[in-house]
């Protein structure tokens, strides 16, 4: 256990569809982040949330919306999502920019 | 283009072997950090070298980072079967932001 836990472990949704991916951290950090892993491709950066900013990969379509109620939780909003979103999602923490990432065991997404 | 990326993509190797890779970035870096992920998980946070340091160690790992051929290598010594993973590095732009950026990885096979 990394002290990142997020919920739920797999999700199958239709595109018409709206869930909510959950994100928890205890550990103290200051800064949490959604990425996005789909074969074969690197981690792909989607939203930072941290004291200091929000930080939005511009390349991120409007289906997904990021909400962080408070330095311990971020959710991931998705609707109307297309089977290309199929991926694995991970949500990772640090303490500070630059600094070691702790990551949850992900969310694996199906699109169907 | 990535900043960030392994070669090789692939390595399958006995166990008892040293394993190699090597990770090349294109600018300016803060910081370089090696990930591993065992298949469809969250990645763990192996070590972070400083873009003054030239090497690093943590038991059986060794990273060198040579910010003049912008490269880093990562070493396993006496590999084990328990080491099959697939291996990331993360660079941390000098410019700053939350901008880490992932490599495609390397995925390593120790067959027992």
């Amino acid at each position: 256990e990394t002290g990142v836990t997020q919920t739920p472990r797999h999700l199958v949704m239709g595109m018409t569809n709206k869930k909510s991916l959950k994100c928890e951290q205890h550990l103290g950090h200051n800064a949490m982040y959604w990425y996005k892993q789909s074969a074969k491709k690197p981690l792909e950066l989607m939203f930072v949330y941290s004291l200091e900013e929000r930080v939005e990969n511009n390349s991120v379509p409007s289906r997904f919306s990021p909400e962080c109620p408070n330095s311990s939780h971020l959710f991931l909003h998705l609707h109307t999502l297309q089977p290309e979103d199929s991926a694995l999602y991970l949500c990772a923490s640090s303490q500070d920019r630059g600094t070691e990432a702790f990551f949850g065991q992900g969310t694996r997404l199906t699109v169907v | 283009s990535q900043q960030g990326e392994e070669d090789p993509q692939a390595l399958s190797i006995q166990e008892g072997e040293n394993a190699t890779m090597n990770c090349s970035y294109k600018t300016s870096i803060n910081n370089l950090q090696w990930y591993r992920q065992n298949s469809g998980r969250g990645l763990v946070h192996l070590i972070l070298i400083r873009s003054n340091e030239r090497e690093k160690h943590s038991g059986r790992l060794r990273v060198t980072l040579d910010t003049s051929k912008k490269s880093s290598s990562l070493l396993i010594t006496a590999s084990r079967a328990a080491d099959t993973a697939s291996y990331f590095c993360a660079t941390e732009p000098y410019t700053g932001g939350f901008k880490t950026i992932f490599g495609a990885g390397t995925r390593l096979f120790v067959k027992a």
